[in-house]
């Protein structure tokens, strides 16, 4: 079955320390690879994605990640954490199936980054 | 401003009653969504459509019903058949059917059924 698997509940960081939140993913094919972020009571909004080309993709607020295919990650990444980034953090594939296309979301990783 | 809209940000019903979410979009976007997020479980597709008077069932449709009559529009009804309807709702729109544009997603209505 098609899944997303963000292996954290939560993670705590430092202010200016780096942070990884992870994400792992099984579909078949070549999937499209997102990054959300939410705040409280509110919508979720895009971070970065990645289709196709360079490994590395860089998104907004300084926010960038890593597609490994042969791990089937996606972990997202900043170099230095700031307290106003703690928020809830959600990966999330699209695969195709049944002449859909689809999306699923992970589970939801929330990120408390303290002064 | 551009955007997903979604009215009213609290809706409380008792339960038995049917009652609808609003969901419009001025963003030209083809594809729309609802999903539900309920607390440590993310979010779980309810409906979607790719196009106006198309729509498909998701993951978790049962007790729900939708329309998409309009491009702009596309309203979510919980029926009294949803056994477990309290929870926070968000629609999303995406340019395209391709897959590889983003979802912009509104701000969400949190329902309330006692």
């Amino acid at each position: 079955a098609q899944s997303v698997a963000q292996p954290e509940d939560q993670v705590n960081v430092a202010e200016g320390n780096p942070l990884t939140v992870k994400c792992t993913y099984s579909v078949s094919g070549n999937p499209y690879l997102f990054w959300y972020v939410q705040y409280p009571n509110r919508g979720l909004q895009f971070l970065l994605k990645y289709i196709t080309g360079d490994n590395l993709v860089k998104g907004s607020y300084g926010f960038e990640a890593e597609f490994n295919k042969s791990q089937t990650s996606f972990h997202l990444k900043k170099p230095s954490a700031l307290v106003s980034d703690s928020a809830l953090y959600f990966c999330a594939v699209r695969f195709f199936s049944g002449g859909y296309n689809k999306l699923i979301f992970g589970a939801g990783t929330r990120l408390a980054v303290h002064p | 401003d551009g955007g997903i809209t979604q009215s009213p940000k609290y809706l409380f019903r008792k339960e038995g009653q049917n009652v609808t979410l609003s969901c419009e979009q001025n963003l030209n976007h083809d594809a729309m969504y609802w999903y539900r997020q309920d607390p440590g479980q993310g979010l779980r597709l309810i409906y979607y459509s790719q196009i106006v008077n198309d729509f498909q069932k998701g993951d978790i449709a049962e007790g729900y019903s939708v329309s998409r009559e309009k491009k702009e529009s596309f309203p979510l009804t919980v029926t009294s058949a949803q056994k477990n309807p309290t929870a926070f709702y968000l629609c999303a729109g995406s340019q395209g059917v391709t897959g590889n544009s983003p979802l912009h997603f509104g701000n969400g209505t949190r329902l309330t059924v006692t």
